[in-house]
């Protein structure tokens, strides 16, 4: 089993429209998640940390699911320039970020 | 431009060949790292710095690579002996103390 597994997509969404992505992972030892945007052809930038009581940032809501051992992102009112790939991302270990494990990321196209 | 920096940005190399990348992170950065990603999956982490210490490498990273980070500021990947294999994204990504790392545009390899 992947240690974290992403549906790839690709999801084609209308503007507008409400799109959520799951990811699961495998180590129950894991202790911070992610959520990375990667545009095509560019570098994966941090979108947003999630949390165990779950956080929100404008359109986007993150969630937690320690038990079931998945993570949540919905975007709401999706625009044109939430099309990329989303990566989830855990943390394995505690301190930097040499622990982080990537997804192979979920494809948004957001269609006019 | 207070980014991370890499180089070259595209790089075509005959089979067999060596090469050399460099990567400049974020100044005040001690956390320095290296991933590759083929096309449709997420990175995948290469091996990790803190300072000059080479801490973590990955299985991924056989005899023919070879990092280094002598001063504690830049870093080079090197690839001995290229293979067709080879091909990908070689993204190097710096962080301080968090979790979050910022990634450089990447070097994208090409073995003909």
């Amino acid at each position: 089993r992947k240690e974290v597994e992403q549906d790839p997509g690709p999801f084609n969404v209308p503007e507008g429209a409400t799109v959520a992505f799951n990811c699961t992972y495998s180590n129950s030892a894991s202790q911070s998640f992610f959520w990375y945007r990667q545009d095509c052809r560019k570098e994966p930038k941090l979108l947003m940390s999630v949390y165990s009581s779950g956080n929100e940032d404008g359109r986007f809501t993150a969630q937690l699911n320690r038990a079931s051992q998945y993570i949540s992102l919905l975007i709401r009112d999706s625009k044109l320039s939430d099309s990329a790939t989303y990566l989830c991302v855990v943390l394995k270990r505690g301190g930097g970020a040499d622990g982080l494990t990537f997804g192979k990321g979920t494809h948004l196209i957001i269609q006019p | 431009d207070t980014g991370v920096s890499q180089n070259p940005r595209h790089k075509i190399t005959k089979r067999g060949q060596n090469v050399t990348f460099r990567c400049d992170p974020i100044s005040e950065h001690n956390r320095l790292y290296w991933y590759r990603q083929t096309l449709g999956q997420g990175p995948e982490f290469l091996t990790y710095f803190q300072n000059e210490a080479q801490l973590e490498k990955s299985r991924l990273l056989s005899d023919r690579f070879s990092a280094e980070r002598p001063k504690g500021s830049f870093s080079t990947l090197e690839i001995q002996r290229t293979e067709q294999g080879d091909s990908a994204m070689y993204l190097c990504a710096s962080s301080q103390q968090s979790p979050e790392a910022f990634f450089g545009q990447g070097t994208r390899l090409t073995v003909v």
